[in-house]
């Protein structure tokens, strides 16, 4: 058990449909990371949240939106959903502190979402 | 985004037998990450090198950084049935990416009995 929770574990919907994911970091982590898993394009970083500020941003669609509030939680919003989104999504925690330097902290990652959009 | 390539795809073998799995790339990373991940479950570090040419051993899995720091390979000794899973290895992004991984596409090892 990483410590990081995620819910729901799967989610069925239409597509054009809107869904929110939902991730609570481990205890004392502040960063918090998402990322989709699908079959043909492996493990990508979506965006990155940093006590409650977007920190970075990967391949990420316009369509995705993420926050994190100010207990630390973060949600992950998918709208207007495609077949080609049905996938498994991550969210990883990291203490990530703000010290600047190359800081190789270990990212916790939760159980996944599984996504599927009919 | 820095491309990572893993080799083989799959790979099945009997328990007993050795294996090395490899994660190359065209550009040079400060570090990169091993990470297996079990059916249902997200992937779990197994290790992190940083120097070129480093050498780590956990138990019977030994991971290798390239001199260059631009490939890796992990190589698991007398292979059991635990260590079935999905071998992923991961680049570790710059600070002004957040430090987020970029993942290969990893290798399904399948050990049976």
């Amino acid at each position: 058990d990483s410590g990081v929770t995620q819910t729901p574990k799967h989610l069925i919907t239409a597509t054009g449909q809107r869904v929110t994911l939902r991730c609570s970091p481990r205890s004392g982590d502040l960063s918090v990371y998402w990322y989709q898993q699908s079959l043909d394009q492996g493990l990508q970083f979506l965006i990155q949240y940093y006590n409650g500020e977007e920190r970075a941003k990967g391949n990420i669609l316009e369509r995705f939106s993420a926050q994190q509030f100010p207990d630390l939680h973060s949600e992950l919003n998918l709208s207007s959903l495609e077949l080609g989104d049905s996938a498994l999504y991550f969210c990883a925690s990291s203490v990530a502190t703000s010290v600047p330097g190359w800081d190789t902290d270990t990212q916790y990652f939760g159980p996944g979402t599984r996504l599927t959009v009919l | 985004t820095q491309l990572l390539e893993q080799s083989p795809q799959f790979l099945s073998i009997q328990e007993g037998e050795n294996l090395t799995v490899y994660c190359n790339s065209s550009s040079v990373f400060s570090s990169l990450q091993w990470y297996r991940q079990e059916p249902g479950e997200g992937p779990v570090l197994l290790v992190t090198v940083v120097t070129g040419g480093e050498v780590k051993k956990l138990k019977r899995l030994t991971f290798q950084f390239g001199d260059a720091r631009k490939d890796s390979s992990l190589h698991i000794t007398a292979a059991q049935p635990g260590d079935t899973g999905l071998y992923l290895c991961a680049g570790v992004g710059s600070p002004n990416s957040g430090y987020a991984l970029n993942f290969g596409k990893g290798t399904s090892l399948l050990v049976t009995p």
